[in-house]
């Protein structure tokens, strides 16, 4: 699986829309980009996913450039809660044997 | 989401003893689940893909006699950490994968924490 970098950390304003970009220049053409977070002391929890096209569902939104090489996730109204860390991941499932590998993510505060 | 449930939570053993840990898919059926370990600080590290029916497939560098993992049914996984050292206390999580193709999914469980004294 395609090896992705993010930035180790980030602050946001409570209320305010969280952009975390990552890098995923190497990916291939069947790999998706998946976003999961983990609050800590938790599982990961999954935050939606995408192969090409942009994707938005209840948590966040994710954009994916046109080459696929970066994407980045939205969270539009940031809070307190979504203080965690942010691991973006390129994967190809096939068929249930895929494996996801963990980076070491983006730590995002969100302050008061 | 899908629900996936770890047992116990937490436990505490002493050293030289085995301990045993579940992983359960409470509305759906995987026939592939996964476990990681994971130390203070660091990111979830891939240990183990166990396939229901089959045996289980480890990572490099993990010892499969002393992790033994048994996928009994499509909704049970265990992992049994065997003959336990301070060193093996973790925190050990595993996921499931739901759907197919572009609809895959891995749900994690809450995770299980385990100190060897």
């Amino acid at each position: 699986d395609a090896k992705t970098t993010q930035p180790p950390s980030m602050d946001c304003a409570e209320g305010r829309a969280a952009n975390l970009p990552c890098n995923h220049s190497t990916i291939s053409g069947n790999e998706y980009v998946y976003w999961y977070r983990q609050i800590h002391s938790q599982g990961p929890q999954y935050i939606i996913h995408g192969l090409k096209n942009n994707e938005t569902n209840e948590m966040a939104s994710l954009i994916i450039t046109e080459d696929r090489k970066s994407s980045t996730l939205i969270l539009p109204h940031a809070t307190l809660r979504d203080t965690a860390v942010y691991y973006c991941i390129a994967y190809h499932g096939s068929g249930n044997t895929g494996k996801l590998i963990f980076g070491q993510g983006t730590t995002l505060q969100v302050k008061p | 989401g899908a629900v996936v449930s770890q047992h116990p939570s937490r436990v505490i053993c002493k050293s030289g003893t085995s301990v045993k840990i579940e992983c359960r898919s409470l509305d759906f059926q995987a026939t592939t689940m996964f476990w990681y370990r994971q130390f203070p600080k660091q990111s979830l590290m891939l240990m183990a893909t166990s396939n229901e029916g089959s045996k289980a497939t480890y990572e490099q560098g993990v010892e499969k006699d002393k992790f033994l993992i048994n996928h009994a049914s499509l909704t049970l996984s265990t992992l049994t950490v065997t003959s336990a050292h301070p060193e093996d206390s973790s925190f050990y999580i595993c996921s499931a994968t739901r759907g197919a193709g572009g609809r895959e999914t891995q749900y994690f469980g809450p995770g299980t924490r385990l100190l060897v004294l």
